[in-house]
């Protein structure tokens, strides 16, 4: 099994573009979620669904569109890119809501 | 408002040392789940142990312990003999049932670790 798998690594975006970060996940998890990790703050939740078709916003949505067309993947949208988002993102998923999250390797995205 | 308040920044120790991380969490829940993870200079977020509120019981594992006490609302994390490889930024997490909260896991601002040698 590959896990959770997340890409790009690294992506430096210029103010105002868009783009997608990509997640995928071959465990057959209902529960995934989207985290950025900013320094000094841990990890705040951004996004999460409990299975396909079914998202809900966590603590700091602005900015960021998901979806979920199938079990496997969920991928984050950022509309218009600000320098604000500078971050490093995480995708986890997790058989349910309160079990162990399964965390991909992170994305690093900087935006100018 | 932080539901989960890690204090402490940063830890130095020397290699062998004891390390406790302090976790403090805040619910109004009688059903919640605590977590810890790690995450090394590598980045990647390793899981260390869950715990629901119903389960008091201290547990250990290898040289990791954890002491849930409720009625403090704490949570906190013992590295014994510490090695240069428990370096690292530890998370404290909490997951509530109320319908708020519900399917959100909330982390705490992490401790960094440095352990030398």
């Amino acid at each position: 099994n590959a896990g959770v798998t997340q890409t790009p690594k690294f992506q430096v975006l210029k103010t105002g573009q868009s783009m997608t970060l990509q997640c995928a996940q071959d465990m057959n998890h209902e529960y995934m979620s989207w985290y950025r990790q900013d320094p000094g703050m841990g990890l705040r939740l951004i996004h999460y669904s409990v299975g396909a078709g079914i998202t809900d916003q966590g603590e700091v949505p602005n900015g960021y569109n998901v979806s979920r067309s199938t079990t496997e993947d969920f991928p984050l949208r950022l509309l218009s890119a600000a320098p604000s988002q500078t971050s490093v993102y995480f995708c986890a998923s997790s058989p349910g809501v309160n079990n162990e999250q399964f965390f991909g390797p992170g994305t690093r995205l900087t935006v100018l | 408002a932080q539901k989960v308040t890690q204090a402490q920044t940063e830890i130095s120790v020397v290699e062998k040392e004891d390390v406790t991380l302090d976790c403090v969490y805040e619910t109004r829940d009688t059903t919640y789940y605590l977590f810890w993870y790690k995450q090394p200079p590598s980045g990647e977020l390793v899981f260390l142990i869950r715990r629901n509120s119903f389960d008091e019981q201290n547990e250990i594992s290898g040289r990791y312990s954890w002491n849930f006490q409720k009625s403090t609302s704490s949570f906190n994390f013992t590295i014994t003999a510490s090695q240069v490889v428990d370096s690292a930024v530890y998370f404290c997490a909490l997951s509530e049932r109320t319908t708020d909260s519900w399917g959100k896991l909330q982390f705490g601002a992490g401790t960094q670790v440095v352990v030398t040698p």
